[in-house]
């Protein structure tokens, strides 16, 4: 069992629709990063939260330390929003563990 | 956020040359860099960390005199593919951490990769 799941794998959704990435740890965790990288394979960090919710523009990712739980949230999602989006979990010795990806495609 | 640079974003060379990648932090001193290697459709492996002024550590699996990693620099990081062959193509990307608390809160920040396709 892989420490970092992510789900769904993949998803496509049409414009405008809320989107929901979910993401689950087994390990102990200092931070938990949510990145985004497009097609030409740029990364883009989008958050990293230790704790609580934070939100930036349409974007917005909660985190329950307890439940070892992380979901990415995108309201009112656009084309544009198409792209891989990735978990990782920084353990404790400050090494970034890895999800699989979830492909988001947001048809218009 | 901080900015990294990597230079060059796509190259393409022969069997059996070297390819030189560069890591550059623009705006802050990473005392810490890491390699990422990503295949098609797969998630991101760490091939190494390298500290400045010592040896990067290797992740298993990854040969260290094919990879060759230098952070001479609290700025620069380079990693060089000797000997490249096709299965050396891929997807390399370095991030950068900085160490000191300027409210980063030791965060890594990505550069936009480089595709080698070694034909």
């Amino acid at each position: 069992k892989n420490e970092v799941e992510q789900s769904p794998q993949n998803l496509t959704a049409q414009e405008g629709e809320f989107i929901t990435i979910n993401c689950s740890y087994s390990v102990g965790i200092s931070a938990l990063h949510w990145l985004q990288q497009h097609p030409g394979g740029g990364i883009v960090s989008l958050f990293m939260l230790s704790s609580g919710k934070k939100k930036h523009g349409r974007l917005i990712a909660t985190i329950n330390i307890q439940e070892k739980h992380s979901s990415l949230h995108i309201t009112a999602s656009h084309p544009r929003d198409s792209a891989v989006y990735i978990c990782a979990v920084k353990d404790s010795n400050y090494q970034l563990i890895w999800g699989a990806g979830t492909k988001l495609i947001i048809k218009p | 956020g901080a900015v990294v640079s990597q230079h060059p974003s796509r190259v393409i060379c022969k069997s059996g040359t070297s390819v030189k990648i560069e890591c550059r932090s623009l705006d802050f001193q990473a005392t810490t860099m890491f390699w990422y290697r990503q295949f098609p459709k797969q998630s991101l492996m760490l091939m190494a960390t390298s500290n400045e002024g010592s040896k990067a550590t290797y992740e298993q699996g990854v040969e260290k005199d094919k990879f060759l990693i230098n952070h001479a620099s609290l700025t620069l990081s380079t990693l060089t593919v000797t000997s490249a062959h096709p299965e050396d193509s891929s997807f390399y990307i370095c991030s950068a951490r900085e160490e000191a608390d300027r409210g980063y809160h030791n965060e890594q920040f990505f550069g936009p990769g480089t595709r080698l396709t070694v034909l």
